[in-house]
């Protein structure tokens, strides 16, 4: 049981960039969501999906833009990275209200 | 909106010592409450929860009781070890349509032999 899966671990972009982080997860979860982790700030929501289809904006969503066209996938894409990006990002999902999200091990992107 | 607050760290306490982490929470309806604890270099896990109010969570020795009169859901263990060094972070989820997971700062807690 795969669990939550985020590609690739590791990456450094140079400014102005694009690239898109993966997430895959294999727990038939409606809910999956994108976090960025700062010192000092913890985790802030980026973009957030209900299910195949349908997504909306968290905290920070500028300069980043995500789809759902499965209920397996939420690819999160950087369109033009810049060096505030540079962070932890994190993918999570989950079932129901009561349960908690389920979290990937993050990819740590630097943006140079 | 909905936000946590969590008290802000790093503590550092010696082994054995009495933990408390205090966090509330401002939130409409009856959100559900939530611990994840993330150890260095690692993810976020699951540490505990409680889904209604006088609810107690525990799991590997701490416990936290969702509290509605004082929106509060402070983390508590008897006896910490220098295993349970790491960041921990209160979160709520507010339900509805959409079901987000907002958390709080975290806090940075270092256990001392």
């Amino acid at each position: 049981n795969a669990g939550v899966t985020q590609t690739p671990k590791f990456q450094v972009l140079k400014t102005g960039q694009s690239m898109t982080l993966q997430c895959a997860q294999d727990m038939n979860h409606e809910y999956m969501s994108w976090y960025r982790q700062d010192p000092g700030m913890g985790l802030r929501l980026i973009h957030y999906s209900v299910g195949a289809g349908i997504t909306d904006q968290g905290e920070v969503p500028n300069g980043y833009n995500v789809s759902r066209s499965t209920t397996e996938d939420f690819p999160l894409r950087l369109l033009s990275a810049a060096p505030s990006q540079t962070s932890v990002y994190f993918c999570a999902s989950s079932t129901g209200t009561d349960y908690g999200y389920t979290f990937g091990s993050g990819t740590r992107l630097t943006v140079v | 909106g909905n936000s946590v607050t969590q008290m802000e760290g790093p503590v550092t306490l010696s082994e054995e010592a009495f933990l408390t982490i205090n966090c509330t929470y401002t939130a409409t309806g009856y959100p559900s409450l939530f611990w994840y604890v993330q150890y260095p270099g690692e993810g976020l896990q699951l540490l505990l929860k409680a889904t209604k109010a006088d609810d107690k969570g525990s799991n590997k020795g701490f416990e936290a009781t969702y509290r509605k009169e004082t929106t509060s859901f402070h983390l508590e263990k008897g006896s910490v070890q220098v295993s349970d060094s790491a960041v921990y972070f209160c979160a709520l989820r507010s339900g509805g349509a959409t079901n987000k997971l907002i958390f709080g700062t975290g806090t940075l807690l270092a256990v001392q032999p």
